[in-house]
């Protein structure tokens, strides 16, 4: 069975401070594997989305990386800031077609002044 | 462009009763997609389209009815509304133009009580 399993499930930091979120997944055959944040009530919305041949991708303060042989995923935040505070979801689809994505728990973080 | 839009925002049934979630994109997106989403838990795929009068089940269908008529529009119809079904509601959207661009547009949500 297609899983995902990210840690940690909660986490709280000071503003400014660095933080790495994991993703661990057993998904097969692989496809791509996607960062998304979502903010409290709101939709999810995509972070970074790395292929096969990618080891790492940025967007801004915002830095995943993948390892697709040990089949590793993390999320590394820069400079935390207020807005920050959020759900991060691993997402690592089997296939193109959007209906073989299999999604992670996500991890919230909060980053307090 | 709009986007992913959602009607409604927010809506209480009693069981029993049935009511359509209604979802549109202005992206030419050929692939659409219904999840639901419980509190402290990831989103849960409940059908999915890959385009225009093609529809598929997810991890979560039943209770569910779905049907994709035009490209642009893909509402999610309850039967018979259960307690079961209290959640929050997103509707994606995603392009069809390969593995390296296969993001998915969220929409804003519909958070249904079911009573």
């Amino acid at each position: 069975k297609n899983q995902v399993e990210q840690s940690p499930q909660s986490l709280i930091i000071l503003e400014g401070k660095n933080c790495t979120l994991q993703c661990n997944y057993t998904v097969s055959p692989f496809s791509n594997l996607r960062w998304y944040k979502q903010d409290t009530g709101r939709g999810p919305v995509s972070l970074t989305i790395m292929t096969f041949s990618e080891n790492t991708k940025s967007n801004g303060r915002y830095t995943a990386t993948l390892d697709a042989d040990t089949k590793q995923s993390s999320l590394h935040i820069t400079a935390s800031q207020l807005s920050d505070s959020a759900s991060y979801i691993c997402v690592v689809s089997a296939d193109t077609n959007a209906g073989k994505s299999t999604f992670g728990d996500g991890t919230t973080l909060t980053v307090k002044p | 462009n709009a986007g992913v839009t959602q009607t409604p925002k927010f809506q209480v049934l009693k069981t029993g009763q049935s009511m359509t979630l209604q979802c549109a994109q202005d992206m030419n997106h050929e692939y659409m997609s219904w999840y639901r989403q419980d509190p402290g838990m990831g989103l849960r795929l409940i059908h999915y389209s890959v385009g225009a009068g093609i529809t598929d089940q997810g991890e979560v269908p039943n209770g569910y009815n779905v049907s994709r008529s035009t490209t642009e529009d893909f509402p999610l119809r309850l039967l018979s509304a259960a307690p079961s079904q209290t959640s929050v509601y997103f509707c994606a959207s995603s392009d069809r133009a390969g593995p390296t661009t296969d993001t998915q547009y969220f929409g804003p949500g519909t958070r249904l009580t079911v009573l």
